[in-house]
């Protein structure tokens, strides 16, 4: 049963548009949610973060939405660099150590 | 910081051999996560440590897995005997967990090869 979903497993944006990446959850009890970037070889580097409380969180480009009632989060990258080609992982805990991961979603920013 | 450091990045093996995965934590990190990446379940979690102790080993797949961390700077995950469904890439990653969220930093990870 996979608790967090990224139906997306890929996306293709125009460099300078607007990226958006999408999570949907189904365990309630999930209070802090955190996306990662992750590029090939590399590990998972932490991006951004948001507490249930909040509804919005942004830092610099990028900009995390959290809608509880629906369950569902998103990653709004503007404007899109090259730079920002990677896999992104959403990821949600219940105030534990335990992370779940979603399968990721591969983000190709064209020039 | 050096960040996460693990090795080795990549090992093939065969077949019933035995496989360690070495990591060192952050300096000052007192949680430890081992994880293992497929392209069908993503990254699961295998084990947790917290100051050396093993809280939660409940994703280890089989007792052909084990994991140890004898102290605060070094860990390591076994496999023994090693077998083809076992080819993943494992990553470690650390945190200083004070009872609040706090993001994981990742190494970057050992693609293992088992033929």
């Amino acid at each position: 049963d996979q608790q967090v979903k990224q139906n997306s497993p890929s996306l293709s944006v125009q460099e300078g548009r607007i990226s958006i990446l999408n999570c949907d959850y189904t365990n309630s009890m999930f209070d802090y949610f955190l996306w990662y970037k992750k590029y090939p070889a590399e590990g998972p580097t932490f991006l951004i973060s948001i507490s249930s409380i909040k509804d919005k969180n942004e830092d610099g480009r990028f900009t995390v939405f959290l809608n509880k009632s629906a369950k569902h989060l998103s990653l709004h990258i503007v404007p899109s660099q090259p730079g920002d080609s990677a896999v992104y992982f959403c990821a949600a805990t219940s105030g534990t150590y335990k992370y779940i991961f979603g399968t990721g979603t591969r983000l190709k920013v064209l020039a | 910081d050096a960040g996460v450091i693990q090795s080795p990045r990549h090992e093939v093996t065969e077949m019933g051999q035995e496989v360690t995965l070495r990591c060192k934590p952050i300096s000052g990190h007192n949680s430890l996560f081992w994880y293992r990446q497929t392209m069908m379940r993503g990254l699961e979690l295998l084990i947790y440590f917290n100051n050396n102790v093993p809280i939660d080993d409940s994703g280890m797949p089989e007792d052909r897995f084990s994991a140890k961390m004898p102290n605060a700077s070094f860990s390591t995950l076994k496999i023994q005997p090693s077998e083809p469904r076992d080819s993943a890439v494992y990553f470690c990653a650390s945190s200083l967990y004070r009872g609040v969220n706090s993001p994981l930093h990742f190494g970057n990870g050992t693609r293992l090869t088992v033929t």
